[in-house]
């Protein structure tokens, strides 16, 4: 089993739609939780830190349930520049970060 | 932008070469960490440097070798190159060594191997 998996997708959305990713993690004892974007041939970029209390940046919401070992990101209202690969990233505390496969999302005009 | 610099941008060798990366963190981030990202999967980790020492390593075999120096730059080396070598390679800095901090990817170097 993979520490990090994620639904590898594609998704395609049409704009406007909401969309939600999914990602579950193998170590319970994992201890910061992220989502990194990734467009086409570019490098990861962080979009946001997920904390236990689920957060909020816009159209963008991130929840994390400890006990399921389970992540979410949920995308509002979906603009054709969402279009990229999302990326869930797991640190186990053992100084590295570790990435799901990514979910690929295609926004539909 | 992140502030991480990566040379060479594309990098084309032939197996059993040797191939050198080189990452410019952002000043005053002591740890930098190497992934190596194949074809449609994510970045897998493959070392961190922490203040100059090798602080933790991924699943990858001894040719992968690195060196951090004081001015915040670092390399990655690659010796006797394969083909499954191919891969975007990507350096990370981070202001600490601990996990939580945020590491901010430079913009990768591309290696291909014939």
């Amino acid at each position: 089993r993979k520490e990090v998996e994620q639904d590898p997708g594609p998704f395609n959305v049409p704009e406007g739609a909401t969309v939600a990713f999914n990602c579950t993690y193998s170590n319970s004892a994992s201890q910061s939780f992220f989502w990194y974007r990734q467009d086409c041939r570019k490098e990861p970029k962080l979009l946001m830190s997920v904390y236990s209390s689920g957060n909020e940046d816009g159209r963008f919401t991130a929840q994390l349930n400890r006990a399921s070992q389970y992540i979410s990101l949920l995308i509002r209202d979906s603009k054709l520049s969402d279009s990229a690969t999302y990326l869930c990233v797991v640190n186990f505390g053992n100084e590295k970060l570790t990435f799901g496969t990514g979910t690929r999302l295609t926004i539909i005009p | 932008e992140t502030g991480v610099t990566q040379s060479p941008t594309h990098l084309i060798k032939t197996r059993g070469q040797q191939v050198t990366l080189r990452c410019s963190s952002q000043s005053g981030h002591n740890t930098v960490s190497w992934y190596q990202q194949a074809l449609g999967q994510g970045p897998q980790f493959i070392f961190q440097y922490y203040r100059e020492e090798e602080n933790g390593r991924g699943n990858f075999p001894p040719r992968f070798s690195g060196l951090q120096f004081p001015n915040y730059s670092s390399e990655l080396n690659v010796n006797a190159l394969e083909l499954d070598d191919s891969a975007l390679y990507l350096c990370a800095s981070s202001l600490e060594v601990g996990g939580a901090e945020t590491q901010y990817f430079g913009p990768g170097t591309r290696l291909l191997v014939l």
